[in-house]
């Protein structure tokens, strides 16, 4: 069985600075998925951003990028020039395709805190 | 943009009653799903449904039942509430190519099981 796991329950940045969010998988598969979730304190989960396994260029969607590491089976979140807005739990999921609709493997998420 | 709506934000039901929790999706999506959040451990998938009519277990079904008759809902159904059932209760939906498709969150219901 996949496992996903984030070794930070909380991390705590100041306003504008860098943050890296840590997150560690466990699979034998070689094709697969993995996405970062945020889940504002409104409780509505959003999709910050997703990799395929099978692409060596990391993902990034602005301010948000990953460090993807196959090898190591890592997958962490940078976020750069933090914002209040970036407060959040972050969530790490991992998830293969084919085989049926299965759900998402999650992590157990990070608590992330922004310093004004 | 893509909207899944669940039926209540927040919900209180008593130990044995029968409770439902509805969600519903506009974007004509095969894969539903219900998580199930509790603080320290994550998502919990309990059920999830590829088409209508279909359903499969998750990681954690015991205690829950799941029902689609229509492509656009998916309803999550305790049979008898119980005081560990208590939790935020995620629904989600995604495209048709497994795996591949981003799944797309509701806001979620916090059940309170008294």
């Amino acid at each position: 069985a996949q496992t996903v796991t984030q070794s930070q329950p909380e991390m705590s940045v100041q306003e504008a600075e860098t943050v890296t969010l840590s997150c560690t998988y466990d699979t034998s598969e070689s094709d697969y998925y993995l996405f970062w979730y945020k889940q504002p304190p409104s409780r509505q989960m959003i999709l910050v951003i997703r990799q395929e396994a099978y692409k060596q260029q990391n993902a990034t969607e602005n301010r948000f990028s990953v460090n993807f590491q196959k090898a190591a089976k890592s997958f962490s979140l940078k976020i750069s020039d933090s914002q209040l807005g970036d407060a959040a739990m972050y969530f790490c999921a991992y998830r293969t395709p084919g085989g049926g609709a299965d759900g998402l493997t999650f992590g157990k998420g990070t608590h992330l805190i922004i310093q004004p | 943009d893509v909207k899944v709506t669940q039926s209540s934000r927040y919900l209180v039901k008593r130990t044995g009653e029968k409770v439902f929790l509805e969600c519903v999706q506009d974007m004509d999506h095969e894969n539903m799903f219900w998580y199930r959040q509790d603080p320290g451990l994550g998502l919990r998938l309990i059920y999830f449904s590829y088409d209508v009519k279909m359903k499969e277990k998750g990681d954690i079904p015991e205690g829950y039942s799941v029902s689609r008759e229509k492509k656009e809902r998916f309803s999550l159904i305790l049979e008898s509430a119980s005081t560990n059932q208590t939790s935020m209760y995620l629904c989600a939906s995604s495209f048709g190519d497994r795996g591949r498709d981003t799944q797309y969150f509701g806001p979620g219901t916090r059940l309170t099981v008294l």
